[in-house]
């Protein structure tokens, strides 16, 4: 059973528009969520983070937004970019930083 | 570059073989984790070390799996008899503290024939 679910396998955006990449957790006792951005034959990257006692963060053009009644979070990008092609993960802990568990990805495709 | 690295990028070998990874994490990190990620998922956790102690296990690294941190400093993960179904891409990250980014190395890709 998948606790970290990332239900759209890919997403395709044009350059400049906003992209809302979205994940949804199970368990109830996650309290601290991660997104990681990752190119071909390189590891993760982190990009931004949350924990449970925030609704939102912002970095730069990444915004987080954690809905911890629906289990859901989600990333924006604005104004998305051609170099923010990559597969996006999403990963959440229940031990404030210890042993994540990882959604599967979604693959932004930003169009020139 | 004082990223994560870890040798080799690439192995290839046949079933039943042992193969060892090695990741050098950053610095001055003390934590060091092992994640496995295989086509279309996610990494899966598989260990963590905290210094040269390793904390906790996931269910996923079967007794043919063993994972080292002698000094603190790199890390080993070996395979034993190797299945077709080890094939995968499997991660190392390190971090600073456990509320720390987690910073990952460019994986080491396995393939069982």
């Amino acid at each position: 059973d998948q606790q970290v679910k990332q239900n759209s396998p890919s997403l395709s955006v044009q350059e400049g528009r906003i992209s809302i990449l979205n994940c949804d957790y199970t368990n109830s006792m996650f309290d601290y969520f991660l997104w990681y951005k990752k190119y071909p034959a390189e590891g993760p990257t982190f990009l931004i983070s949350i924990s449970s006692i925030k609704d939102k963060n912002e970095d730069g053009r990444f915004t987080v937004f954690l809905n911890k009644s629906a289990k859901h979070l989600s990333l924006h990008i604005v104004p998305s970019q051609p170099g923010d092609s990559a597969v996006y993960f999403c990963a959440a802990s229940n031990n404030y930083g210890q042993n994540f568990v990882f959604g599967p990805g979604t693959r932004l495709s930003v169009l020139p | 570059d004082t990223g994560v690295s870890q040798n080799p990028r690439h192995k290839i070998t046949k079933r039943g073989q042992n193969v060892t990874f090695r990741c050098d994490p950053i610095s001055e990190h003390n934590r060091l984790y092992w994640y496995r990620q295989t086509l279309g998922q996610g990494p899966e956790f598989l260990t963590y070390f905290q210094n040269e102690a390793q904390l906790e296990k996931s269910r996923l690294l079967s007794d043919r799996f063993s994972a080292e941190r002698p000094k603190g400093s790199f890390s080993t993960l070996e395979i034993q008899r190797t299945e077709q179904g080890d094939s995968a891409m499997y991660l190392c990250a390190s971090s600073s503290g456990h509320t720390d980014t987690q910073y990952f190395g460019p994986g080491t890709r396995l393939t069982v024939l």
